[in-house]
C-alpha cells in the first residue's frame, strides 16, 4: 500500500521567516510527486517532481525530489500571511491504482 | 488554466436520502476523474476512479452501491450519495485529468455535505 508522511503536521512562525517541508514516501512503481496548497476549499497545484535533485521554482517557492531516499522539501522564503494553509504532498504510482495518494498534510501558520 | 468546477457547494440533507454531486470540467476533456473524500483534519482519501463510458473502480472500503458514480460525457461526473448518513458527512472534492498518468489533476472546489 502507498503511503505519504509528512512533517511536522503544523508549524507557527513569523512573517519573513523561511520554512521548509518535508514529504517522505512508499510508493510502488513512483511516477511522480505533487505539492498542492490547501485554503479553505479543494487544493491548489504547486509542483509536480518526477526526476531527482532538480529544483523546481515559483516566486518564493521551491521544491526538490530526492528519489534515492524518498523524500521531497517544500521551501517558502520570506513567508507572509497569505502563505497559511495547508500544504499536502501526494504521490502517483505508475502501475496498479489510479489517483493520488496524500499525506495529512502541514498545517502552517504564518504570524504578522 | 484548467477549471473544474463542482455544484452544489454545499448540501444539507435528512438521513436517509440521496444527493447529487455534479464535477464538470469546464475547458477541456477530462478522461479521467476522480472523487475524493476529506474529513476534518484528515487528508483527501481517494473514493473512486471514473474514466467516461465505463464503470468506475472504486477503492477498497468504499461501496460502490451506496456511492453511485456516473461519468457519462468528458466534461460531467457525478456522484450520488444514497440512504445518506451522519457518518457520510464530508467533504467531498472532485479532479479531472485530461489524459493518462502523468497528467495534472485540476481539483474541483469541493462539496460540503452535512446529513442530518
Amino acid at each position: 500500500e502507498d503511503k505519504v508522511v509528512q512533517s511536522p503536521l503544523s508549524l507557527v512562525v513569523h512573517e519573513g521567516d523561511t520554512v521548509t517541508l518535508n514529504c517522505s514516501y512508499e510508493v510502488t512503481n513512483f511516477r511522480s510527486l505533487l505539492w498542492y496548497k490547501q485554503e479553505k476549499k479543494a487544493p491548489t497545484f504547486l509542483f509536480m517532481l518526477t526526476s531527482s535533485g532538480i529544483e523546481k521554482k515559483s516566486g518564493r517557492l521551491s521544491s526538490i525530489l530526492d528519489k534515492k531516499e524518498l523524500f521531497s522539501i517544500l521551501n517558502i522564503t520570506a513567508t507572509q500571511t497569505g502563505d497559511s494553509a495547508v500544504y499536502l504532498c501526494a504521490v502517483e504510482s505508475g502501475g496498479g491504482a489510479d489517483g493520488l495518494t496524500f499525506g495529512k498534510g502541514t498545517h502552517l501558520i504564518i504570524q504578522p | 488554466g484548467a477549471v473544474v468546477s463542482q455544484h452544489p457547494s454545499w448540501v444539507i440533507c435528512k438521513s436517509g436520502t440521496s444527493v447529487k454531486i455534479e464535477c464538470r470540467s469546464l475547458d477541456f476533456q477530462a478522461t479521467t476523474m476522480f472523487w475524493y473524500r476529506q474529513f476534518p483534519k484528515q487528508s483527501l482519501m481517494l473514493m473512486a476512479t471514473s474514466n467516461e463510458g465505463s464503470k468506475a473502480t472504486y477503492e477498497q472500503g468504499v461501496e460502490k452501491d451506496k456511492f453511485l458514480i456516473n461519468h457519462a460525457s468528458l466534461t460531467l461526473s457525478t456522484l450520488t450519495v444514497t440512504s445518506a448518513h451522519p457518518e457520510d458527512s464530508s467533504f467531498y472534492i472532485c479532479s479531472a485529468r485530461r489524459g493518462g498518468k502523468g497528467y495534472e489533476q485540476f481539483f474541483g472546489p469541493g462539496t460540503r455535505l452535512t446529513v442530518l
